[in-house]
């Protein structure tokens, strides 16, 4: 039932930018777009949200394009604590309540 | 910060049993939900509460129950618990709907043996 789409898996080095895109097919007028980052053993943290263009804070960046079928996840110069699984979301606004995907395992490689 | 405390880290239970998971937040946020995770599965939805002695269920409801007779806390109940409920169970918590952040807690293992 997730609303979103995202890679299963991605692989990176210590000191690379990793991108991680995700699509929207079914984003509404007013969801806006989220993302959350689990590591083992602990739940979801939020990381970022944005609802267009450019939003960056101290951990990422999110770029969202015009039309906001799809958002993609920035990390500059990953390193090893960054192994991790990203989920992308929007909100159900229907229900109030947020639908987690299976999210796209990072392992970042030394 | 928010804290989103989880009664057990780790539980095991018999099949049949009655099983009860706390959670407990202390920010005076609205919403509440469960989730339950399995391996390649993400996050599902098992219930969730925007207000007290209010439930709306999400994608998984069958064979469990909620409950949430005070705003701090929302309970999970597996009336009869089985093996297919072996996961592990997530709090989490936001002060209102919308765009508000999610608070989780920390996990429930939960073994039905």
């Amino acid at each position: 039932l997730a609303k979103t789409t995202q890679p299963i898996s991605m692989d990176s080095y210590e000191g690379q930018e990793v991108n991680i895109t995700c699509s929207h097919n079914n984003i509404a007028t007013n969801d806006y777009i989220t993302w959350y980052q689990q590591f083992p053993s602990q739940g979801p943290r939020f990381i970022i949200q944005g609802y267009k263009t450019k939003v960056t804070n101290e951990v990422a960046s999110l770029f969202i394009p015009a039309d906001r079928k799809s958002s993609t996840l920035s990390l500059p110069r990953v390193s090893l604590s960054d192994t991790a699984v990203y989920y992308c979301l929007d909100m159900d606004t229907g229900r109030r309540a947020l639908t987690f995907g299976s999210g796209t395992r990072l392992q970042v490689q030394p | 910060d928010v804290k989103v405390t989880q009664s057990s880290r780790y539980l095991v239970k018999r099949t049949g049993e009655k099983v009860f998971l706390e959670c407990v937040q202390d920010m005076d946020h609205e919403n509440m939900f469960w989730y339950r995770q399995d391996p390649g599965l993400g996050l599902r939805l098992i219930y969730f509460s925007y207000d007290v002695k209010m439930k709306e269920k999400g994608d998984i409801p069958e064979g469990y129950s909620v409950s949430r007779e005070k705003k701090e806390r929302f309970s999970l109940i597996l009336e009869s618990a089985s093996t297919n409920q072996t996961s592990m169970y997530l709090c989490a918590s936001s002060l209102r709907g919308g765009r508000e952040k999610l608070f989780f807690g920390s996990g429930t293992q939960l073994s039905v043996l």
